[in-house]
């Protein structure tokens, strides 16, 4: 089964700094991808997916990813932090499943955290 | 679209009891899946339904939840005799066949005294 390893579990910024959540991937084939954002109190919401196209993955709210094969990395990256983006952020793989679903496998959550 | 909508949004019970959870996909969504988080963790996979039929269950999954989606629209999950080490956070998503971009509900946390 394919998984994901999150580096970080916390990770600190200024606002207007950059942002970098870590994720390696362990895949016996071409993987499907995708980071989560959970705020506090709502629910997970898509930020972005890889699907083997672009390996640049252009996201919402200025996030985006870039898919490294020779590295097995999904690195998050945003230029400039804000203090909205303070949440968990997931990366995520895609198993699939008997009958053509598809099973989230997530990993453990880098909690972001942005200062004044 | 409303999203995904779940309900109740949060559940004391004591241990020993039954409850359960309902959970509305997007309407034009034939596949819905229900995943358990717990404290600090990333969400789990529990169980998948394409349309009515249950297609695929986590060994997370014990004999006391059961899950169904009777008419290929909402869905319930049960847990009969509740046990402390069930409090989490009961989530449940859908999408439509391919890609896996799967729309999840705000959750239910159930809690059990």
């Amino acid at each position: 089964a394919q998984s994901v390893t999150q580096l970080d579990s916390h990770v600190s910024v200024s606002e207007g700094t950059p942002v970098l959540l870590r994720c390696n991937y362990s895949s016996s084939y071409s993987p499907s991808l995708f980071w989560y954002v959970q705020h506090p109190n709502k629910g997970l919401q898509l930020l972005l997916k890889y699907t083997s196209a672009a390996t640049l993955v252009k996201g919402i709210n200025g996030f985006e990813a870039e898919f490294k094969k020779s590295e097995t990395s999904f690195h998050l990256t945003k230029p400039s932090a804000h203090m909205s983006d303070a949440a968990e952020y997931f990366c995520v793989v895609n198993n699939i499943l008997t009958g053509g679903g598809n099973k989230l496998t997530f990993g453990t959550g880098t909690q972001l955290k942005v200062e004044l | 679209d409303t999203g995904v909508s779940q309900n109740p949004r949060h559940k004391i019970t004591k241990r020993g009891q039954n409850v359960t959870f309902r959970c509305d996909p997007i309407s034009e969504h034939n596949r819905l899946y229900w995943y358990r988080q717990t404290l600090g963790q990333g969400p789990e996979f529990l169980t998948y339904f394409q349309n009515e039929a249950q297609l695929e269950k986590s060994r997370l999954l014990s004999d006391r939840f059961s899950a169904e989606r009777p008419k290929g629209s909402f869905s319930t999950l049960e847990i009969q005799r509740t046990e402390q080490g069930d409090s989490a956070m009961y989530l449940c998503a859908s999408s439509e066949g391919g890609a896996g971009e799967q729309y999840f509900g705000p959750g239910t946390r159930l809690t059990v005294t």
